[in-house]
């Protein structure tokens, strides 16, 4: 069974600042991760997501986040916050073989502040 | 490409009423998913379906019935609403071939239960 765990339902940070999301997950085998990004009101989108290969992974809007197989670690980071960046982060895993459903994590609030 | 879409985005219903939550995908995905999002718990998985006539029971499929009689469709449809089953709905797809692990998400349907 696949779990994830998110640190922190609720991350502040000021603009300008790093931001950092952490996830880590449970999988019985090497996983696919993935992170998704809510708005207000709004679907989930696709942020980024690790398959194989290179295990850095740079997503949309500045986001990157860096697969760490030692630690079952999944990060989000972001070099420097902006405003436009304040929504709900979800992190999830699922097994690579054929159809996998994604197990969630309960998601991290990020609010930035001017 | 409309992508995925849901139906109705808004709902109010009694305890004991019954509706149809319909999705639809025109991206010719084979895999589609329901999800409950519930405040702090991420998203769980309701049903998910493989294919045309094939179906399976997520995490939480209790109260719920699936149907997937076309590949464009799946609707999610509740028996006898309860309180409990107060939450925004997701729908989701996603293709069955190499390269095509990305699940994409429709906008939601947010259904309250009196």
């Amino acid at each position: 069974a696949q779990s994830v765990t998110q640190l922190g339902s609720h991350v502040s940070v000021s603009e300008g600042a790093l931001v950092l999301l952490r996830c880590n997950y449970s999988s019985s085998v090497p996983p696919y991760l993935f992170w998704y990004v809510q708005y207000p009101n709004q679907g989930l989108q696709l942020l980024l997501k690790y398959t194989t290969g290179a295990t850095l992974v740079k997503g949309i809007n500045g986001f990157e986040a860096e697969f760490k197989k030692s630690e079952t670690s999944f990060h989000l980071t972001k070099p420097s916050a902006h405003m436009s960046d304040a929504a709900e982060y979800f992190c999830a895993v699922s097994e690579p073989s054929g159809y996998s459903t994604l197990t969630f994590g309960k998601g991290t609030m990020l609010l930035v502040s001017p | 490409n409309a992508g995925v879409t849901q139906t109705p985005k808004f709902q109010v219903l009694k305890t004991g009423q019954s509706m149809t939550l319909q999705c639809a995908q025109d991206m010719n995905h084979e895999y589609m998913s329901w999800y409950r999002q519930d405040p702090g718990m991420g998203l769980r998985l309701i049903h998910y379906s493989v294919g045309a006539g094939i179906t399976d029971q997520g995490e939480v499929p209790n109260g719920y019935n699936v149907s997937r009689s076309t590949t464009e469709d799946f609707p999610l449809r509740l028996l006898s609403a309860a309180p409990s089953q107060t939450s925004v709905y997701f729908c989701a797809s996603r293709g069955s071939t190499a390269g095509t692990d990305t699940q994409y998400f429709g906008p939601g349907t947010r259904l309250t239960v009196l």
